[in-house]
């Protein structure tokens, strides 16, 4: 079964320190995929970025990066520098690749930037 | 162009209430799902409808739930009766297609409170 697990459920951070999100992942398919997604106070869930389980490259956008570990089922987000409008809720997602879009995600970790 | 779009924002209804939530998907998406977060947990899948057609509905609770999607355009998520259990945030996504890479987009989410 599929299963995403963000233990941190609040982070408190003041504005410019580094915050990393854990993500812990189950599956036992071998092809499947990872997202991360933002919900800020409006509501609504914005995409940040996907990754599939063949490329385990860690990726940089801006201040914002992650860190795919396959020995440890781990994707975990780091955001450099933070800013208060980084204060959202973030969810870690897995699909497989019966239905891409399929999302089983994590519980969020909330994350407060204070200034 | 409109995103995803859901109403009503919030509901507030009282236990043995029946309540219609209604997802309107970007143009030509063929592809609609529903995900709802309860209590503040994980977001969990509902069901994925492919035009009208109910591909997955693996994740539906019970027979007090019933989704539509006539035409393959806006889709209905009826509760009847509700029940307190039913309390959280559900969300509704579109894509354009099943494959990899085909972005999902959420709306915004219909906050529903039984009471």
């Amino acid at each position: 079964a599929q299963k995403v697990t963000q233990a941190q459920t609040e982070i408190s951070v003041v504005e410019k320190e580094d915050v990393t999100l854990d993500c812990v992942y189950e599956t036992r398919d071998t092809t499947y995929y990872l997202f991360w997604y933002k919900q800020p106070p409006s509501g609504e869930l914005v995409f940040l970025i996907r990754r599939n389980s063949f490329d385990e490259q860690n990726e940089i956008s801006g201040r914002y990066s992650w860190n795919f570990q396959k020995s440890t089922s781990s994707f975990n987000f780091t955001i450099t520098a933070s800013q208060v409008v980084d204060s959202a809720v973030y969810f870690c997602a897995l699909s497989d690749g019966g239905n891409f879009n399929k999302f089983y995600f994590g519980s969020g970790t909330k994350l407060n930037v204070k200034p | 162009e409109a995103g995803v779009t859901q109403f009503p924002s919030h509901s507030v209804i009282e236990k043995g209430q029946t309540v219609t939530l209604r997802c309107d998907p970007i143009s030509g998406h063929d592809n609609l799902y529903w995900y709802r977060r309860v209590m503040g947990k994980e977001i969990k899948f509902l069901l994925h409808f492919v035009k009208e057609s109910k591909q997955d509905e693996s994740g539906m609770p019970n027979n007090r739930f019933l989704a539509e999607r006539t035409g393959g355009t806006y889709s209905t998520l009826k509760v009847q009766p509700a029940e307190l259990e039913d309390s959280g945030v559900y969300f509704c996504a579109s894509s354009q297609d099943q494959g990899e890479d085909v972005e999902a987009f959420f709306g915004q989410g219909t906050r529903l409170t039984v009471v």
